[in-house]
């Protein structure tokens, strides 16, 4: 089974800065999809960013981009110019390909104070 | 609006109760599944359903049972509620590649 691990269980920037959230995942599976989820108070769950595994090519949405290292496991988000409305919980989460894959494994989170 | 509909938005039920969360998508997803998220766990997955009539466990099952008997409905019942099931819970359905979309939550507390 898949693990992803996120080992920042809360972190915080400064407006207007940049900040790098972690995350890992263990998986035998050659091909597979990252996400990030931002989960501000509302408890919506907002799909930020996603990278499919046979791109190298690092995924970029406006000021989010990610570096996927596909090698060493690893899938951080980066977070430009950070706003206050950036602050949230903020969850890694992978997707296997397998034939009848669907589901999503989380990891557990990281929340973003964002300090003005 | 097209999505995912949760009801009730919060629910406080006494121990040995039972209740349903509702389910409902207008997007014509075959996928659909349920989460329960607690702090510093994540999201982990209860239960979900590849299409009317199919449904599987998940990481978490224990409590709950489901049914699909529509493809836009998907239902999660609590049978006897135990205060270890006091959550925050999810309902998401899938469409196309990657296209996730969850409803907006249901804040369950046992007593």
């Amino acid at each position: 089974a898949q693990t992803v691990t996120q080992s920042q269980p809360e972190m915080s920037v400064q407006e207007a800065e940049t900040v790098t959230l972690s995350c890992t995942y263990d998986t035998s599976e050659s091909d597979y999809y990252l996400f990030w989820y931002k989960q501000p108070p509302s408890r919506q769950m907002i799909l930020v960013i996603r990278q499919e595994a046979y791109k190298q090519q690092n995924a970029t949405e406006n000021r989010f981009s990610v570096n996927f290292q596909k090698a060493a496991k690893s899938f951080s988000l980066k977070i430009s110019d950070s706003q206050l409305g950036d602050a949230a919980m903020y969850f890694c989460a992978y997707r296997s390909l397998g034939a009848g894959s669907y589901q999503l494994t989380f990891g557990k989170g990281t929340k973003l104070s964002v300090i003005p | 609006n097209a999505g995912v509909t949760q009801t009730p938005k919060f629910q406080v039920l006494k121990t040995g109760q039972s209740m349903t969360l509702q389910c409902a998508q207008d997007m014509n997803h075959e996928y659909m599944s349920w989460y329960r998220q607690d702090p510093g766990m994540g999201l982990r997955l209860i239960h979900y359903s590849v299409g009317a009539g199919i449904t599987d466990q998940g990481e978490v099952p224990n409590g709950y049972n489901v049914s699909r008997s529509t493809t836009e409905d998907f239902p999660l019942r609590l049978l006897s509620a135990a205060p270890s099931q006091t959550s925050v819970y999810f309902c998401a359905s899938m469409g196309g590649i990657y296209g996730y979309t969850f409803g907006s939550g249901t804040r369950l507390t046992v007593v």
